[in-house]
C-alpha cells in the first residue's frame, strides 16, 4: 500500500529566503510522485509531477522537487521565496488500482513573512 | 480545455437535513470522477471514486453517497447530514493511467450546524 509523510505541519520562512517542503512516501511499487498547492478557499493546482527520468522536476514558478528512490522521498524547494507562495502545501502519491487513486499527505502550509 | 465546476460553493445545513453537492466536467469525455474531503487541519480524504457512469467505488465507510448519472457528472449526497460531515469539498477528474494527475474543481464549504 501507498502513504505519504509530511513531517512539517507549518513552515514560515522569510522573503527571499530558501525553503524546502519534506515529503516522504512509502510503496512496495514504483510510483509516480506529485506536489499540490492551494490557496485559501480554493481547490487544488497541480504544480509538479515526477513520473519518470530525470529526478530532478521543476514548475513554471521557482519550485523544485528531487525523486530520491533510495531516501524515498520527493522534497519541494525553492530558493527564494515570494509572499504570494504562502499555501497550503501537498504531496502526493499515486496508487496502482485503475482509477489511479492519490494518496496525500496531511500538507504543509507555508508562511512567507515580509 | 478542460474546466471542472462544483456548486454551491457554500453551504449552511441543519444536522439531519439532506445534502446534495454537485460537479461537473466540461472538455473531455469519459473522465475518472472523485470526491474528497478536508477537514479543518488535516489532509484529504478520497470519498468516493468513478471510473464510468453508475460505477461508484467508496473508500470509507460513512452516511454519504455518490452517483454518476451522466458521464461528466458527479454528486455527492446524504439523507441525513452530522456535524461531522462539515469540511470542504473537493471534486476532482483525472484520465485514466496512474501517472495522470488530478484536477481539481473550486470546493464546496459545507457547515452543518
Amino acid at each position: 500500500a501507498q502513504s505519504v509523510t509530511q513531517l512539517d505541519s507549518q513552515v514560515p520562512v522569510f522573503e527571499e529566503a530558501p525553503v524546502e517542503l519534506r515529503c516522504n512516501y512509502s510503496s512496495s511499487v514504483s510510483v509516480y510522485l506529485f506536489w499540490y498547492v492551494q490557496y485559501p478557499n480554493q481547490g487544488l493546482q497541480l504544480l509538479l509531477k515526477y513520473l519518470s527520468g530525470s529526478t530532478l522536476v521543476e514548475s513554471i514558478n521557482g519550485f523544485e522537487a528531487e525523486f530520491n528512490k533510495s531516501q524515498t522521498s520527493f522534497h519541494l524547494r525553492k530558493p527564494s521565496v515570494h509572499i504570494s507562495d504562502t499555501a497550503e502545501y501537498f504531496c502526493a502519491v499515486s496508487g496502482l488500482r485503475g482509477a489511479n487513486n492519490l494518496f496525500f499527505g496531511t500538507g504543509t502550509r507555508l508562511t512567507v513573512i515580509p | 480545455s478542460q474546466t471542472i465546476h462544483q456548486w454551491p460553493a457554500t453551504l449552511v445545513q441543519p444536522v439531519g437535513s439532506p445534502l446534495s453537492l454537485e460537479c461537473t466536467v466540461e472538455g473531455t469525455s469519459n473522465p475518472n470522477l472523485y470526491w474528497y474531503r478536508q477537514a479543518a487541519g488535516r489532509g484529504l480524504q478520497l470519498l468516493f471514486y468513478s471510473v464510468g457512469i453508475g460505477q461508484i467505488s467508496s473508500e470509507v465507510p460513512q452516511n454519504l453517497s455518490a452517483s454518476r448519472p451522466q458521464d461528466r457528472q458527479f454528486i455527492l449526497s446524504s439523507k441525513k447530514l452530522l456535524l461531522s460531515d462539515s469540511g470542504f469539498y473537493l471534486c476532482a477528474w483525472s484520465r485514466g493511467g496512474g501517472y495522470n494527475e488530478q484536477f481539481f474543481g473550486p470546493g464546496t464549504r459545507l457547515t452543518v450546524l
